[in-house]
């Protein structure tokens, strides 16, 4: 079975363009996970969702993030306009059942904002 | 306030040896935490997890860790480090919120370096 998986592994791009990353979870997993890693503030969720519903997006920086899922096997992370305090890896992760159950992180989407 | 520290940044250790990565944790409920293992330009991916059954937890690749309450403690321990053990180990606490939905709280990570 194919873990999560995330598209673009790679972005570069400068500042004020749109940035859009993908995140396709494991199928039959009900929770779907935004994380942000730097090296200055480590690991951060930036939103959770259940069953394809926002639940908490306390953790998205600012209006220029906005997040989407649209059905139980694509969700959408999107920065509009990117700054370059923006770069970062970004992580996908899946759950079945709520956190105290296993997360399965995809590899990422390493981004660079110039 | 509920919070998970790791203790030390970096960790270096010869290959062969043991290894200790230490965590402590802050909570007013029983928690339940985990360590989680990060390889370069990969994923996080679980090593082991404690959610209130047996205090001794044993993980992938030969790893352990003790909850230990009266210290609130949950270092993770390997008897006998290997090159591929190489990378950054984050200690990880479930937190329950109201509403009871909860979080994870991620440590600010380890990172093991392994020398021949």
């Amino acid at each position: 079975d194919a873990g999560v998986i995330q598209s673009p592994r790679h972005e570069v791009t400068e500042m004020g363009q749109e940035v859009t990353l993908r995140c396709k979870p494991i199928s039959g997993h009900d929770y779907l996970f935004w994380y942000r890693q730097t090296m200055m503030r480590g690991l951060e969720l930036l939103i959770y969702f259940n069953n394809n519903v926002p639940i908490d997006d306390s953790g998205m920086p600012e209006d220029r993030f906005s997040a989407k899922m649209p059905n139980a096997s694509f969700s959408t992370l999107k920065i509009q306009p990117s700054e370059p305090r923006d770069s970062a890896v970004y992580f996908c992760a899946s759950s079945l059942g709520l956190a105290y159950r296993e997360l399965f992180f995809g590899e990422g989407s390493r981004l660079t904002v110039l | 306030a509920q919070s998970v520290t790791q203790l030390d940044s970096h960790v270096s250790v010869s290959e062969g040896t043991p290894v200790l990565l230490r965590c402590n944790y802050s909570s007013s409920y029983s928690p339940s935490l985990f360590w989680y293992v990060q390889h370069p330009n990969k994923g996080l991916q679980l090593l082991l997890k404690y959610t209130s059954a047996a205090t001794l937890v044993k993980g992938i690749n030969g790893f352990e860790a003790e909850f230990k309450k009266s210290e609130t403690s949950f270092h993770l321990t390997k008897p006998s480090a290997h090159m591929s053990d190489a990378a950054e180990y984050f200690c990880v606490f479930a937190s329950l919120f109201s509403g009871g939905y909860n979080k994870l709280i991620f440590g600010a990570g380890t990172r093991l370096a392994v020398h021949p």
